[in-house]
């Protein structure tokens, strides 16, 4: 039974790239949560998402920073125009409907050059 | 946003020590989870706690979750050089009616071996 996936664990982009992020819930999961973990720090919640609805965005940043749960196909958190301050780890979270326990995927490390 | 006062911000175990580590709030929770993270690792969930006052075992670890829904500990019995690694507490304050929706963290306590 695999976990939560996400891809890439490792992503570098320049100023003013994009970055995807991509996050496969574990099975039967249909509540994703996107976070953002910068060095020393606990884990900040950005947006919770069920599937092709957006339940809860009011972590993320209104401009560049952006999110989906299609009906299939992995949640995806886009990044438009990186800068400096973006670079972290970015965790996924799934928990199932009525679910309180959510279980974490690996993360993607963000590094913007 | 708001975060949780976790506490110590570290501390150093050697082998067969007990360790506790705790959380607090100025708000109410309605659960507390409690993580391990390794380093280039996500959040491995070790224990989660749904009612005031409970108290529950997973192997060595024990926690439980305060009677004023403001606190919560950790404790780990016995140490082992695996148990170095960051924890971290989290909880629920809001519901979705059904889901309870986003987490807030602590900043972790890190667990390392004595020189």
């Amino acid at each position: 039974n695999a976990g939560v996936m996400q891809n890439p664990r490792h992503l570098v982009r320049r100023r003013g790239q994009e970055a995807r992020l991509r996050c496969s819930p574990m099975k039967g999961h249909s509540h994703v949560y996107w976070y953002r973990q910068l060095p020393e720090e606990g884990l900040k919640f950005m947006v919770y998402l069920q599937k092709e609805n957006i339940i809860d965005e009011s972590g993320m940043p209104k401009e560049r920073f952006s999110a989906e749960f299609p009906k299939e196909g992995p949640s995806i958190l886009r990044i438009q125009q990186v800068v400096r301050g973006d670079s972290a780890a970015y965790f996924c979270a799934s928990s199932p409907p009525f679910g309180n326990e959510q279980f974490f995927g690996p993360g993607t490390r963000l590094t913007v050059l | 946003g708001q975060q949780l006062n976790q506490s110590p911000q570290s501390m150093f175990i050697q082998e067969g020590e007990d360790v506790s580590m705790n959380c607090t709030s100025s708000s109410i929770f309605n659960t507390w989870l409690w993580y391990k993270q390794d380093p280039g690792e996500g959040p491995v969930l070790l224990i989660a706690l749904y009612k005031a006052g409970e108290l529950t075992s997973n192997g060595r670890l024990t926690a439980q979750f305060g009677i004023t829904r403001k606190d919560s500990f950790l404790n780990i019995s016995a140490s082992i050089p695996s148990d170095v690694g960051i924890y971290f507490c989290a909880g629920h304050q809001q519901n979705y009616g059904g889901s309870q929706g986003n987490l807030i963290f602590g900043k972790g306590t890190k667990l390392s071996v004595k020189p």
